[in-house]
């Protein structure tokens, strides 16, 4: 069974800063994984999405990198700001109808 | 193009009821998921439905049914109401059922069972 862990759970951070959030999976037979930011009370917002063939996506200040082979995957968010503040979860697919879900990084960025 | 809707945004139910939540799939997307994300967790996969049909299931009991309307919009409901149900209920929608679709996500309903 597919397992998805989030390392932290929480993280504060001044400002500025640039900062790593980390994603692990148990099984790498994937087909794509994808990150979201999530506001509380909110839905989900995706930030981008990395298909099993590629190693990374970029979006602005936002880079996910992807490993499959050892069941990782980073997000790397550069010059942090007070709206960056939320929660983000890492997902993956593993079937045509069903995303695996880790529980996510809740990041505030402190002014 | 609208996004995809969440009607009620908020619910209060006491244990033992039914309920009904609803969701309305971005244009032109034929296959909505439901998801349950307790207090804390990720969400968990509930189930998709595709054209009408259901098409896969997480590990949620029978009381925990589902529809999909000709409109591609679509019900979750849920009977015998426990205390450990109340939850943000998600649905997304997607154009297609492929490995590589993007799922796109409604604000959920936060249903409160007491």
């Amino acid at each position: 069974k597919q397992e998805v862990t989030q390392i932290p759970a929480a993280l504060s951070v001044p400002e500025g800063e640039n900062l790593v959030l980390n994603c692990s999976f148990t099984d790498s037979a994937i087909y794509n994984l994808q990150w979201f930011r999530q506001d509380p009370g909110k839905g989900l917002t995706s930030l981008l999405l990395i298909q099993s063939s590629q190693r990374e996506q970029t979006s602005g200040r936002l880079n996910a990198s992807l490993d499959k082979s050892s069941g990782r995957s980073t997000l790397y968010i550069a010059a942090s700001q007070p709206g960056d503040s939320a929660t983000y979860l890492c997902a993956v697919k593993t079937g045509a109808n069903n995303l695996f879900f880790g529980t996510g990084t809740r990041l505030t960025v402190i002014p | 193009e609208t996004g995809v809707t969440q009607s009620p945004t908020h619910l209060i139910k006491t244990r033992g009821q039914q309920v009904t939540l609803r969701c309305s799939s971005q244009s032109g997307h034929n296959t909505v998921s439901w998801y349950q994300q307790a207090l804390g967790q990720g969400p968990q996969f509930i189930f998709q439905y595709y054209r009408e049909e259901e098409n896969g299931r997480g590990n949620f009991p029978p009381r925990f049914s589902g529809l999909q309307f000709p409109n591609y919009s679509s019900e979750l409901n849920v009977n015998a109401l426990e205390l450990d149900d109340s939850a943000l209920y998600l649905c997304a929608s997607s154009l297609v059922v492929t490995t590589t679709d993007t799922q796109y996500f409604g604000p959920g309903t936060r249903l409160t069972v007491l």
